[in-house]
């Protein structure tokens, strides 16, 4: 059974740091990783989404990286602001499925302070 | 861009009674999903479907069932709510399995935050 950690589950940074948060999954037989931001009390707004033969996708400030064989993906934020703030959750994809049932970790709550 | 809308933001409902959560997509998409959002607990998947009347159960579907009769909508059923059916319940929609344009992104809705009192 697929298993999705994400540490730390709470970081803290100072505006304009960058940052970087980690995803790490069990079975590397998947078919996509994908990177959601959700803000209290909201749904989830994805932000990027890495196909398993890809190594990264970028937009913007936010960088995902794929390491397949070693089961980790990171998400890297660039000169971060107050309005990401948020929790960063992964989804892994696996590939036996053709409906798209994905296991999510359970998300890094971000704090960027003023 | 997809819009996956969820009939009501918040819901409080007694005890016993029925309960549906309706879910719209608008991007023709195959596959739709219901989960439900616990702190300490994550996101755990209750139902999906991925064609019009076609469902599976996911990790969590006791007390719950679904309905998908036309395919942008999908609704999930609470037969009689408990009180420890409380959460924030999600809806996603996605492409099918091997159309790889978008890579088959999952995308949510708003959310609803039922209370069962």
């Amino acid at each position: 059974k697929q298993e999705v950690t994400q540490i730390p589950a709470a970081l803290s940074v100072p505006e304009g740091e960058n940052l970087v948060l980690n995803c790490s999954f069990t079975d590397s037989a998947i078919y996509n990783l994908q990177w959601f931001r959700q803000d209290p009390g909201k749904g989830l707004t994805s932000l990027l989404l890495i196909q398993s033969s890809q190594r990264e996708q970028t937009s913007g400030r936010l960088n995902a990286s794929l390491d397949k064989s070693s089961g980790r993906s990171t998400l890297y934020i660039a000169a971060s602001q107050p309005g990401d703030s948020a929790t960063y959750l992964c989804a892994v994809r696996p590939e036996d499925t053709n409906a798209g049932k994905s296991t999510f970790g359970d998300g890094t709550t971000l704090t960027v302070k003023p | 861009d997809v819009k996956v809308t969820q009939s009501s933001r918040y819901l409080v409902k007694r005890t016993g009674e029925k309960v549906f959560l309706e879910c719209v997509q608008d991007m023709d998409h195959e596959n739709m999903f219901w989960y439900r959002q616990d702190p300490g607990l994550g996101l755990r998947l209750i139902y999906f479907s991925y064609d019009v009347k076609m469902k599976e159960k996911g990790d969590i579907p006791e007390g719950y069932s679904v309905s998908r009769e036309k395919k942008e909508r999908f609704s999930l059923i609470l037969e009689s709510a408990s009180t420890n059916q409380t959460s924030m319940y999600l809806c996603a929609s996605s492409l099918g399995y091997g159309i790889a344009i978008t890579y088959n992104e999952q995308f949510f809705g708003p959310g609803t935050r039922l209370t069962v009192l």
